[in-house]
């Protein structure tokens, strides 16, 4: 029924700390995807899920980033050790998981490190 | 791996006046290209994508063409009004979705 949701909508935290961002994919999607938008930037992909088949991780800028997702449906990015380079607007996406087939995202989490 | 450019980076019409933004790409094998339109405070909203089987798809007041042979492709928007303000991204895809920069659109009343 609805689209893709994130929460928190917006996350303030201090540098250093660990964050949790979450995604809700539209019901019946194979596979997720997590980008980053950093302010007046264009879309950096970050990790892709599809099905049971492992991730493609390929763009976590660093290890303090990953990401999981449960039961083919919710996923969670962590960031751990926050900086404030890590500010920006983390992006979910979800599609029914054919190649091509359209993506359709969420509304963002606005994520600020102080 | 793929890299699109986007040009322009910002554009402002009057309204009812046309706008076109292009992009390229560096990946022959790239097959699908969508434009996503975002509002201030939201996610991206897919409004029209082609496939590199075809050359021109319109959608009522929007249209993208396609040009393989030169690896770019553009997004139109005729009769623009104030609505359509707003940063439009297009992307390719090969495995996964690249982006452009994003062009920020400004339509005058």
């Amino acid at each position: 029924g609805a689209g893709v949701s994130q929460s928190p909508s917006n996350k303030v935290t201090e540098k250093g700390k660990d964050v949790e961002l979450r995604c809700d994919p539209i019901s019946g999607h194979t596979a997720l995807y997590w980008y980053r938008q950093s302010l007046g930037q264009g879309l950096e992909f970050l990790i892709y899920f599809q099905g049971n088949s492992a991730p493609d991780k390929s763009g976590l800028p660093s290890d303090r980033f990953s990401a999981e997702r449960t039961g083919g449906s919710v996923s969670t990015l962590t960031i751990q050790r926050t900086q404030q380079e890590d500010s920006a607007v983390y992006l979910c996406a979800s599609s029914l998981g054919q190649v091509g087939e359209t993506q359709y995202f969420g509304p963002g989490t606005r994520l600020l490190v102080l | 791996g793929e890299n699109v450019e986007q040009h322009p980076s910002t554009l402002s019409v009057q309204e009812g006046d046309s706008a076109v933004i292009k992009c390229t790409y560096s990946d022959s094998a790239s097959n699908y290209f969508p434009w996503y339109k975002q509002e201030l405070g939201k996610g991206p909203q897919l409004i029209i994508d082609i496939r590199s089987n075809v050359g021109e798809k319109k959608d009522q007041r929007i249209a993208v063409t396609l040009n393989k042979t030169a690896k770019h492709f553009s997004l139109h928007i005729t009769e623009t009004q104030p609505e359509d303000s707003a940063v439009y991204f297009c992307a390719a895809m090969r495995g996964k979705l690249i982006f452009g920069q994003g062009t920020e659109l400004s339509v005058k009343p």
